[in-house]
């Protein structure tokens, strides 16, 4: 079965600074990667995807995630955090072929202080 | 011009009562999803409809009941709520059954008293 785990619930960072979310994965096949954001009463909106094709992938809103294959992992970062970019945010997998589902991870709630 | 629109966005309503989550895309998707978030935000898919055809059905107690009249409508109808249905519940649509870009609506906040 596939699973994300995203380390830590809660990250908080100064305005201005880089942002890292860390996303692992576990699948026995090579997967699809997905990173969504949810700001406060709202739905998810998609910020980028890993989708076989280049591994360094750029999404909205200055964000970027690399999958490394090697460490199962698909991080998210932005070089200057914007009191903007304050949300939920969630690492999702989905297989490639199969029972096409995205399963989620539990979320990181990012904080952006002034 | 709303992509994904559910209504209504609060419901309360007491246990035992039977109750329905309207949901309608605007984008032309060929599939549709209900996906519920408990109270620690962790998100699980519901049920998947391609073209009006039950796709994916995850484990959910039989007084969910999703119908779906037309591709671009995926309706959720609950009998006798529980407590425990207490949640957000989120109407999504792709274009694919694969979620290559799923767009998802502003929720549904379910409270069961």
């Amino acid at each position: 079965a596939q699973s994300v785990t995203q380390l830590g619930s809660h990250v908080s960072v100064s305005e201005g600074a880089l942002v890292l979310l860390r996303c692992n994965y576990s699948s026995s096949v090579p997967p699809y990667l997905f990173w969504y954001v949810q700001y406060p009463n709202q739905g998810l909106q998609l910020l980028l995807k890993y989708t076989s094709a280049a591994t360094l992938v750029k999404g909205i809103n200055g964000f970027e995630a690399e999958f490394k294959k090697s460490e199962t992992s698909f991080h998210l970062t932005k070089p200057s955090a914007h009191m903007s970019d304050a949300a939920e945010y969630f690492c999702a997998v989905r297989k490639i072929q199969g029972a096409q589902k995205l399963v989620f991870g539990q979320g990181t709630r990012l904080t952006i202080n002034p | 011009d709303t992509a994904v629109s559910q209504t209504p966005k609060y419901l309360v309503t007491q246990m035992g009562n039977d109750k329905s989550i309207k949901c309608e895309q605007n984008l032309g998707h060929d599939t549709m999803y209900w996906y519920k978030q408990d109270s620690k935000k962790f998100l699980k898919i519901m049920f998947s409809y391609n073209n009006k055809e039950l796709i994916i059905n995850e484990t959910v107690p039989n007084r969910f009941s999703p119908k779906s009249p037309d591709k671009a409508h995926l309706n959720l109808h609950i009998n006798s709520l529980e407590l425990g249905d207490s949640a957000v519940y989120f109407c999504a649509s792709s274009q694919d059954p694969g979620q290559t870009e799923a767009f998802f609506g502003q929720g549904t906040r379910l409270t069961v008293v």
